[in-house]
């Protein structure tokens, strides 16, 4: 089993409804971080957190939010969406220090039509 | 601010050696990752670098030099499956959140 899963793995949806994407993890971490990439580019931080109590703006946090549900449950919303939010959107968690290294889930591709 | 640069293409035969240089600009530098993504996939971690050299795993090498904010990512004995983008990603403290660059597309043939 995958150790970080992300659903929807698709959605496309209409300007101004609000969409939720959840993410989930079985490696035991504290950090989860939401990712978004558009093509050509690399990935761009939305938002980060580093305990169920601790949620942090990334680069990107305009016209989106989050929610820690649990250790393992980090979920993204989008309250209306847009057009120029058409993207893939990667979670991904990892464990304190040492190397960062990130683990990151399949994806989920959103279009906004 | 931060900022990353790196080669958007890179082309190479199969069986020979490429270097994916990264250049970075940030405050409070902690090291200095490698991801590798194939077409839309999630990306897979590689490598690190906290201190300056060279970080040898398999066939994959990362090399760091703080002094000059540069790093590279060695890639030998190339194979097919090793056509994909790979992302250099600067972290600052031991905060664990990380800058990605744009990526470097490789492209092997054979």
């Amino acid at each position: 089993d995958a150790d970080v899963t992300q659903t929807p793995r698709n959605r496309i949806t209409k300007t101004g409804k609000r969409i939720m994407l959840e993410c989930s993890q079985t490696k035991g971490h504290d950090r989860m971080y939401w990712y978004r990439q558009d093509p050509g580019l690399g990935l761009r931080l939305i938002y980060y957190s580093f305990d169920v109590k601790d949620i942090n703006k990334g680069e990107i946090s305009d016209g989106y939010s989050v929610s820690r549900q649990a250790q393992a449950k980090f979920s993204l919303s989008l309250e209306s969406a847009i057009p120029n939010q058409t993207a893939l959107y990667f979670c991904a968690t990892s464990g304190a220090g040492g190397q960062n290294e990130q683990y990151f889930g399949p994806g989920t591709r959103l279009t906004v039509t | 601010g931060q900022s990353l640069e790196q080669p958007s293409e890179v082309t190479a035969v199969e069986g020979a050696i490429v270097q994916i240089n990264c250049t970075y600009q940030t405050s409070g530098f902690y090291g200095l990752s490698w991801y590798q993504q194939h077409d839309g996939g999630a990306p897979t971690f590689l490598s690190y670098n906290a201190l300056d050299g060279l970080e040898e795993t398999g066939r994959f090498s990362s090399f760091l030099s703080r002094s000059d904010s540069y790093g590279y990512l060695l890639l030998q004995e190339l194979q097919m499956k090793d056509s994909a983008s790979y992302f250099c990603a600067v972290s600052r403290g031991n905060a664990g959140k990380s800058t990605f660059g744009d990526g470097t597309t490789l492209t092997v043939k054979p």
